[in-house]
Parts: structure tokens; sequence; C-alpha cells
């Protein structure tokens, strides 16, 4: 069974500051993972999307890689800006389904 | 009307009340899917439709039962509901199921639902 973490839990930096976001999984058999922002009582806004078979993949300040073969994948965000304060949720699918961690709620500081 | 939308946004019923929830998607996809996300617990999905047909149902209580009339529109039947079952009810669609590496998904933004 999939399992997906998200560490840390919960992050709060200063605004301007360059952060990564982790995510491991535990099956390495997917066809992708998606990284996805949620604003409180919203739904999901994708980012990011990888295939297995790339490495990585970036839009504007944001770039997502992926190491299929460790089970890891992570989120940078350059630049950081108080608009990015969200929850972060990084999902990988397999057959199916799209199973999701818990997510990293991020805050910028102005 | 663009992408996936969801109605009502947010819903308060009793115990015993019978209510749903609608989805449609404006993408031209054919699979949808109904997930639940409650306060400190990832986001788990529910119910699977690929070309109208339930593909998989995951060990959801049957006091939920979906409808899936055709490819743009699902719904979530709701009766006799618990207030642990209170929670944000996403609804999301992509092109297919067929586990295709181009599959991503797209959501709409949620019925906050509280039982009371």
């Amino acid at each position: 069974k999939q399992e997906v973490t998200q560490i840390p839990a919960a992050l709060s930096v200063p605004e301007g500051e360059n952060l990564v976001l982790n995510c491991s999984f535990t099956d390495s058999a997917i066809y992708n993972l998606q990284w996805f922002r949620q604003d409180p009582g919203k739904g999901l806004t994708s980012l990011l999307l990888i295939q297995s078979s790339q490495r990585e993949q970036t839009s504007g300040r944001l770039n997502a890689s992926l190491d299929k073969s460790s089970g890891r994948s992570t989120l940078y965000i350059a630049a950081s800006q108080p608009g990015d304060s969200a929850t972060y949720l990084c999902a990988v699918r397999g057959a199916q389904k799209l199973v999701f961690g818990q997510g990293t709620r991020l805050t910028i500081n102005p | 009307e663009t992408g996936v939308t969801q109605t009502p946004r947010h819903l308060v019923m009793g115990m015993t009340n019978k209510k749903s929830l609608k989805c449609e998607q404006h993408l031209g996809h054919n699979a949808m899917y109904w997930y639940k996300q409650s306060a400190k617990k990832p986001l788990e999905l529910m119910f699977v439709y690929n070309f109208k047909e339930q593909t998989e149902n995951n060990s959801v209580p049957s006091r939920f039962s979906p409808e899936c009339p055709n490819s743009s529109h699902l719904f979530l039947h709701l009766h006799t509901l618990q207030p642990e079952d209170s929670a944000l009810y996403l609804c999301a669609s992509s092109p297919t199921t067929s586990g295709g590496a181009w599959e991503e998904q797209f959501f709409g933004p949620g019925t906050r639902l509280t039982v009371l």
C-alpha cells in the first residue's frame, strides 16, 4: 500500500527566502507525482506534474524534482512571497489512484 | 463556467436529512472522482468513475451514494450521515483513468459539509 509522507508538517519563513518542501513515498511504481496548493477552506490548485520518466519540472519560481528510485520529491520555492502562504500537498499516482500526503502548511512572514 | 464546479459550497445538515452534492466539469474529461478531506488527515479517495461507470469504491459506507449520469456530472447523495462525516468533499476530473502517464487531475473548490 502506497504511503506518502511530507516533511515538515509546518514551516514559517521570512519573505524572500528560498525554501524546500519534501515528499517521500514508499512504492516507486508510480505513473506521476503532482504538487498542489490548497488555500484555507478551498479546493486544490495543481502546481506541477512530473511524469515518472522525468527528473524535474519548473514553473516560474517553482521547481519540483523527482527521484523515483529513492521515493523522493522536493518542491523548491525561490524568493518566497506572502502570497505563497498555503498548504502544499504532494500526491503520487499509481494505477487509478492518487495518494496524498498530509501536506506542509507554509507561512511566509512579511 | 470553466474547470470543475461544485455546489453547494457549504452545507449544514442533520443526521436524518437527505441531501446531494453536485459536481460539474467543463473540461471534456471522462473520469471523475470524489475525495474526502477531514481535519488532520490526508485526502481520501472515495469513488472513481470512468466513462460513467464506477471503477472504484474505496470501502465507503453506504450512507454515501454516488451517481454519474454522464461524463460531465457527478453527484454524491447523502443520507443518515454521522457527525464524523463532517469534512470538505472535493470533486476532481481527469481525461480518463487509463493510467496513462499524462493524466492530471483537476479539482473543484469543494463543498464544506457539517453534520449536526
